[in-house]
């Protein structure tokens, strides 16, 4: 079981953004971010807990290990209130927590 | 550019069989494990389960296993989500997805590419 808090956040644009995740059991380092904004699909930001992925802007940073994970955007911009998932990949069945909502 | 391009928005009624695709470009598909994700109305990501083309190796959630089947095409380089008989809480988009394997003591895998997704709605 993933479980992500909070559930929302409201943030002003240029503020710093730090989303939660936490599992059931240790899933270190099979863990993985995704964005997904309204009407599109979910985008891979983090895989390996703290790996960005290609073309992925570095004022997103994540990390933690064992069940405990974070996901910090350092300056939020207007592009990036959308909502965000955390997924292990460590065991059958993947699981993902249930979103965090990243609004103005 | 790898793309996953999945087949188009499905209305049906309850009890009725349905098969949507998603056609892997620019990437070997008999080499990546391909899976599916569903999304309810206004509601979270679900993991369906997960299918090696290379071979046939199929994974599913419990909650969806005997449910849907999941299959691949290596020839048509075209994964395939079916139902032999819909409900109307069924109705919820569709993605699939390619991963990325790695080693590390085991074998894992991650999503690094989405389809746009396909919209079932199943209604009577």
């Amino acid at each position: 079981l993933m479980t992500q808090s909070p559930a929302t956040l409201s943030v002003s644009p240029g503020k710093r953004a730090t989303l939660y995740c936490r599992a059931s059991h240790s899933v270190s380092p099979n863990l993985a971010w995704y964005q997904q904004k309204p009407g599109q699909a979910p985008r891979l930001l983090i895989h390996g807990a703290s790996t960005r992925a290609t073309g992925i802007p570095a004022r997103f940073t994540a990390g933690g290990s064992g069940t405990d994970f974070t996901l910090t955007i350092s300056s939020l911009q207007p592009e990036d209130f959308a909502v965000y998932y955390c997924q292990q990949y460590n065991n059958w069945p993947h699981t993902f927590g249930q979103g965090t909502k990243v609004e103005i | 550019d790898v793309q996953l391009v999945q087949s188009g928005a499905e209305v049906k009624r309850p009890g009725e069989s349905l098969k949507i695709s998603c056609e892997g470009s620019g990437y070997n598909l008999t080499t990546h494990w391909i899976g599916w994700v569903r999304q309810m109305p206004g509601k979270g990501l679900e993991w369906m389960g997960i299918i090696y083309p290379g071979d046939s190796d199929t994974r599913y959630n419990p909650s969806f296993q005997g449910q849907v089947t999941i299959s691949a095409d290596t020839s048509m380089s075209t994964a395939y989500l079916q139902w032999s008989s819909l409900k109307a809480s069924d109705t919820a988009i569709y993605y699939c997805a390619r991963y990325i394997t790695y080693y590390r003591y085991y074998y894992f895998h991650y999503i690094d590419v989405w389809g746009g997704g396909t919209t079932v709605t199943v209604s009577s």
